[in-house]
């Protein structure tokens, strides 16, 4: 079944600077990877998606890239806010979503 | 427009109690999941229905069982809780399988 691996496991930044997270998947037949952010105590939220047909989808300061050869994706944050702090997952599936174990952010002001 | 409810939010149990954790969404979506967090290892998917009428198996089905009781409700029922079921639990809830998904609050189950 599908394996995905999450980079870094937390990430300090300072306000201001940007931050990437990176994750690899095993299962070249998936083709949808959405990016989760998940506040302290708080249900987790979807802030931005990709399809395997699409290469890079950006949202305001929100980017997501997509490497289907390597198998692999990331999260780019810009301009970060201290509002950025956050566990953020990412996740892959055909049907069902597989999630990374989870990046800790600390938006250092 | 709430969205995903769970109800309850918090719950202490006993080893050996049963309970049942409730789902609900007022999106009008086919599928739903139940999945449970613990600490340093993401969302782990338990079970999934991907229509009214159907329920899967996922990652971590074992020690739990599901209801699809109609397009709306999905149900989560441990029959013989153990402390190694304490955890956060999420439902969710897409238009169809491989579509965004939609997490409730959550309910945090502690088992004694």
């Amino acid at each position: 079944g599908e394996n995905v691996e999450q980079h870094p496991s937390t990430l300090s930044v300072q306000e201001g600077d940007s931050a990437v997270i990176k994750c690899t998947y095993s299962d070249s037949a998936s083709n949808y990877f959405p990016w989760y952010k998940q506040e302290l105590g708080k249900r987790p939220q979807l802030i931005i998606d990709i399809r395997s047909n699409v290469g890079e989808k950006k949202d305001q300061r929100i980017a997501v890239t997509l490497n289907k050869t390597a198998k692999h994706f990331s999260l780019h944050i810009t301009e970060t806010q201290p509002e950025d702090s956050a566990v953020y997952f990412c996740a892959a599936s055909i049907y069902k979503l597989v999630f990374g174990a989870g990046t800790i952010l600390r938006v250092k002001s | 427009n709430a969205g995903v409810t769970q109800t309850p939010k918090f719950q202490v149990l006993k080893t050996g109690q049963s309970m049942t954790l409730q789902c609900a969404q007022d999106m009008n979506h086919n599928s739903m999941y139940w999945y449970r967090q613990d600490p340093g290892m993401g969302l782990r998917l338990i079970y999934y229905s991907a229509s009214e009428g159907t329920t899967d198996k996922g990652e971590v089905p074992n020690g739990y069982n599901v209801s699809r009781l109609n397009k709306r409700e999905f149900s989560l029922r441990l029959e013989s809780a153990a402390p190694s079921q304490t955890s956060v639990y999420f439902c969710a809830s897409s238009e169809e399988e491989g579509q965004p998904q939609h997490f409730g609050d959550g309910t945090r189950l502690s088992i004694l």
